[in-house]
């Protein structure tokens, strides 16, 4: 068990909606992570913060945001969801915050959009 | 857009036997070099973060090198046992002033020990 908890687990929805994924991190950790994976691709990085703050943007679409709340867990908000938005989502927690920190990852949400 | 490899894609190796498998990663900008073990239904877990060129880590029996300089990492395996099993991800990060830049992440290498 990593400490990080992602709810929910699964998330059906159709496309237009939106939905909110929430993680709690690992007690300690300062700064959360938000990666997406889809069929056929590695993890990619959508967005870090730490300790409240945006830290680091990576390949997230307009239509999603998200952030860290000061006791530190993290939403993250997908919007007018598309079919191409169906993936398991994954949060991650760290100490520093820094690229040479081990992540520790949630199970995971999976979202289907029909 | 930051390319990392990993290979094979694939492995079956017989239990008992040792196995090494590859991450590519660019060559320049280096920052560190994360080793993941993701086992089905499970979340990946950490196995090693290198961040020096000719850095080696070990775990048990499970040990990876690291090339900054030709931008590649080996993780070996020694003696292979089924709960070995596992996706194998590699994952670089590119060096950035603010020391965070997110990571970049292969596909994995999906590893399967037949008994």
């Amino acid at each position: 068990d990593s400490g990080v908890t992602q709810t929910p687990k699964h998330l059906i929805t159709a496309t237009g909606q939106r939905v909110t994924l929430r993680c709690s991190p690992r007690s300690g950790d300062l700064s959360v992570y938000w990666y997406q994976q889809s069929l056929d691709q590695g993890l990619q990085f959508l967005i870090q913060y730490y300790n409240g703050e945006e830290r680091a943007k990576g390949n997230i679409l307009e239509r999603f945001s998200a952030q860290q709340f000061p006791d530190l867990h993290s939403e993250l908000n997908l919007s007018s969801l598309e079919l191409g938005d169906s993936a398991l989502y994954f949060c991650a927690s760290s100490v520093y915050g820094t690229d040479n920190s081990p992540l520790h990852f949630g199970n995971g949400t999976r979202l289907t959009v029909t | 857009i930051l390319n990392v490899e990993q290979s094979p894609q694939s492995l079956h190796v017989q239990e008992g036997d040792s196995t090494n498998f590859t991450c590519s990663f660019p060559s320049s900008n280096f920052y560190a070099l994360h080793w993941y073990r993701w086992e089905t239904a499970k979340s990946p877990e950490a196995l090693f973060v290198m961040t020096l060129n000719g850095d080696e880590k070990k775990k048990g029996r499970i040990s990876a090198t690291l090339n900054t300089k030709e931008g590649y990492s080996y993780l070996y395996i020694k003696g292979s046992q089924p709960e070995d099993s596992a996706t194998y991800l590699c994952a670089f990060a590119m060096y950035s002033g603010g020391g965070a830049d997110g990571l970049t992440f292969g596909k994995g290498t999906h590893l399967i020990i037949q008994p």
